[in-house]
């Protein structure tokens, strides 16, 4: 069953616009994770947050992460058409688990 | 430059044969995983590997087995190849402490 569940399933925004993918979660986990896939493309790491981490960014993009509402979302900020994409987020299991759950992911079109 | 390849990228196949598909990692990682994408499931865990000679059965496990004999690579077997079994299948790796994975660019297979 997926851990993760990220919302909305689809989004289709302006160029530079900012992007928002939200994503929810079910239980404690040691961090999440967000990836990036480009169609027909394998995964990329973005971002990794802790789950002792509110805030974290890496240039364009924004993690923010709430343990008390099992929540986190994904801002990308001044979108290009280059970041059109599938965003997941994945979460661990807890302590000493090197396993990932991913969510069935939000489809991101920016129009140039 | 390190990086994880699979192979076959295309495989169509017959109902009832057995089907192998190759993941070979040039990282020394510890962990590797295996995953299946569907349309509406997201990625699913089948199998992964925290070492030599280790393999755990992940959430879709049944059809599937692993062997790891090295650290470089996690083959998958299908045993016995089922129209349900028609997916796209990545294979991952990461580092033990931080649990960042980093995916091959996938193996599409079709069963008729």
């Amino acid at each position: 069953s997926q851990q993760g569940e990220e919302d909305p399933q689809a989004l289709s925004i302006q160029e530079g616009e900012n992007a928002t993918m939200n994503c929810s979660y079910k239980t404690s986990i040691n961090n999440l994770q967000w990836y990036r896939q480009n169609s027909g493309r394998g995964l990329v790491h973005l971002i990794l947050i802790r789950s002792n981490e509110r805030e974290k960014h890496s240039g364009r993009l924004r993690v923010t992460l709430d343990t008390s509402k099992k929540s986190s979302s994904l801002l990308i900020t001044a979108s290009r058409a280059a970041d059109t994409a599938s965003y997941f987020c994945a979460t661990d299991s807890g302590a000493g688990s090197y396993q990932l759950t991913f969510g069935k992911g939000t489809k991101l079109s920016v129009i140039p | 430059d390190a990086e994880i390849t699979q192979s076959p990228r295309h495989k169509i196949t017959e109902t009832g044969r057995q089907v192998t598909l190759a993941c070979h990692q040039t990282w020394n990682h510890n962990n590797m995983f295996w995953y299946r994408q569907d349309l509406g499931h997201g990625l699913r865990l089948i199998h992964y590997s925290y070492g030599v000679q280790d393999t755990n059965k992940g959430e879709v496990s049944d059809g599937y087995s692993v062997s790891r004999s090295n650290t470089e690579d996690l083959p998958l077997t299908l045993e016995s190849a089922a129209s349900s079994q028609t997916s796209v299948y990545f294979c991952a790796s990461s580092i033990s402490n931080t649990g960042e994975l980093f995916f091959g660019e996938g193996s599409r297979l079709t069963v008729l």
